[in-house]
């Protein structure tokens, strides 16, 4: 069966490290990979998007790999910061379709 | 301005009464969604429409029936709601690139429904 899994615990780090989320997947032929930001009450925002041709991605403090062999994504915020508190939903867009599916996300808490 | 708007943003009505969420998108997107995220904050899609053609069509009761009167609106109406359709239902819009693949999704505030 087809699958996206993410860390479904919250991960909880210090102000100023590098937070490092996973995104594991199977039996899906991606056209690419997005990572998207939700708020509580707010509707996902787009961060970042990587093709299945592509292995980094890289946007300021935000850098994304994804590793087609082993289907994975990592999606990482260096220098982390209290505002990056938030969910983050992988989502993956199939070759040839109109569907993404997402993942169930993964709340990050960065702490002062 | 509001790239994709949702109206109303909080819904709260009876079991068995008709609703209807509406949602507009001012980017000139092709593609508009529904997804519905429940408590478990699982994001799921209902349903796709591209220039205003229905192209997915989720495993969602009958009782959901959307409607896109042009390709910058996508309305979602309920028949019959029932306790288990409480859930916050989004709407988002994108644009399909050169590769005939869908691009990055714009995702509306949200509609918070609860069914008592």
């Amino acid at each position: 069966s087809q699958k996206i899994e993410q860390n479904s615990e919250a991960l909880n780090i210090q102000e100023g490290k590098t937070a490092t989320l996973t995104c594991n997947y199977t039996n899906y032929s991606p056209a690419y990979l997005q990572w998207y930001r939700q708020d509580p009450g707010r509707g996902p925002v787009f961060l970042l998007l990587i093709r299945e041709n592509e292995k980094e991605k890289r946007k300021e403090r935000l850098k994304v790999t994804f590793d087609t062999t082993l289907k994975q994504s990592l999606f990482h915020i260096t220098a982390s910061q209290p505002a990056d508190s938030a969910t983050y939903l992988c989502a993956l867009t199939v070759t040839g379709g109109f569907k993404t599916i997402f993942g169930a996300g993964t709340r990050l808490f960065v702490k002062a | 301005d509001t790239a994709v708007s949702q109206t109303p943003k909080y819904l709260v009505t009876q079991m068995g009464n008709d609703k209807s969420i509406k949602c507009e998108q001012n980017l000139g997107h092709d593609t508009m969604y529904w997804y519905k995220q429940d408590s478990k904050k699982f994001l799921k899609i209902m349903f796709s429409y591209n220039n205003k053609e229905l192209i997915i069509n989720e495993t969602v009761p009958n009782r959901f029936s959307p409607k896109s009167p042009d390709k910058a609106h996508l309305n979602l109406h309920i028949n019959s709601l029932e306790l288990g359709d409480s859930a916050v239902y989004f709407c988002a819009s994108s644009q399909v690139g050169l590769a005939g693949v869908q691009e990055t999704q714009y995702f509306g505030p949200g509609t918070r429904l609860l069914v008592l």
